[in-house]
């Protein structure tokens, strides 16, 4: 089984709100990722973690809060998004180091 | 700070053509490149891996080329489909897990 699961599809959130997005893997992957893709543009790391402990965060606004809460889930809390952080959102999970990486099939994020 | 360039930015054959998409990347010490495939509004599909030790690999109608000397990949598909109609993304990966990726090039097969 090679495929990551990602919930939901799509979603629309006010600025206000706070929602979830759900990665999940299966296959004993010990890294995941979060990327963001913008329209037309390839894309772009957010957060790594590996062996369930984040190592690399690229930067991103603490309103993007990801978590890993066992090895086959990865989260990412959203709380007063903008309207330019609407994106599709990739999940990605690989072993640790030089690896194959397999992504999800991305949520669709619209903030209004 | 490493930089991945894909030439063309577009593609439009016939069906049954050979083509050859390329990639180049600015920094040599990679650990691998990897080829993905993405229809609109999807994710990305893995097409192949080459790791920095090796010059090529193939699946299918697929073969990719890696020369890590001079920062360069091909990856040439065979007899192409409509159902070949996608993005093609390069990326290489270097000192840890983050892969770079190169901005795409979107192939058309046309019946």
């Amino acid at each position: 089984d090679t495929e990551v699961t990602q919930t939901p599809k799509h979603l629309v959130m006010g600025m206000t709100n706070k929602k979830s997005l759900k990665c999940e893997q299966h296959m004993g992957h010990r890294a995941m990722y979060w990327y963001k893709q913008k329209a037309k543009k390839p894309p772009e790391l957010m957060f790594v973690y590996s062996y369930e402990k984040l190592s690399i965060n690229e930067s991103v606004p603490s309103r993007f809060s990801p978590e890993c809460p066992n090895s086959s889930l990865l989260n990412l809390h959203l709380h007063a998004l903008q309207p330019e952080d609407s994106a599709l959102y990739l999940c990605a999970s690989s072993q640790v180091g030089s690896a194959e990486q397999y992504f999800g099939p991305g949520t669709r994020l619209t903030v209004t | 700070k490493q930089e991945v360039t894909q030439i063309p930015a577009a593609l439009s054959v016939p069906e049954g053509e050979n083509l050859v998409l390329n990639c180049s990347f600015t920094d040599s010490a990679i650990y691998n490149l990897q080829w993905f495939r993405q229809d609109p509004g999807k994710g990305l599909t893995s097409l192949l891996l080459i790791q920095s030790s090796q010059r090529e690999q193939t699946s299918g109608r697929l073969n990719a080329s890696l020369d890590k000397s001079s920062g360069r990949s091909t990856l040439y598909i065979a007899a192409s489909q409509p159902g070949d109609s996608a993005t093609y993304l390069c990326a290489v990966q270097g000192g840890s897990e983050k892969l770079v990726f190169g901005k795409g090039t979107k192939l058309t097969v046309n019946p």
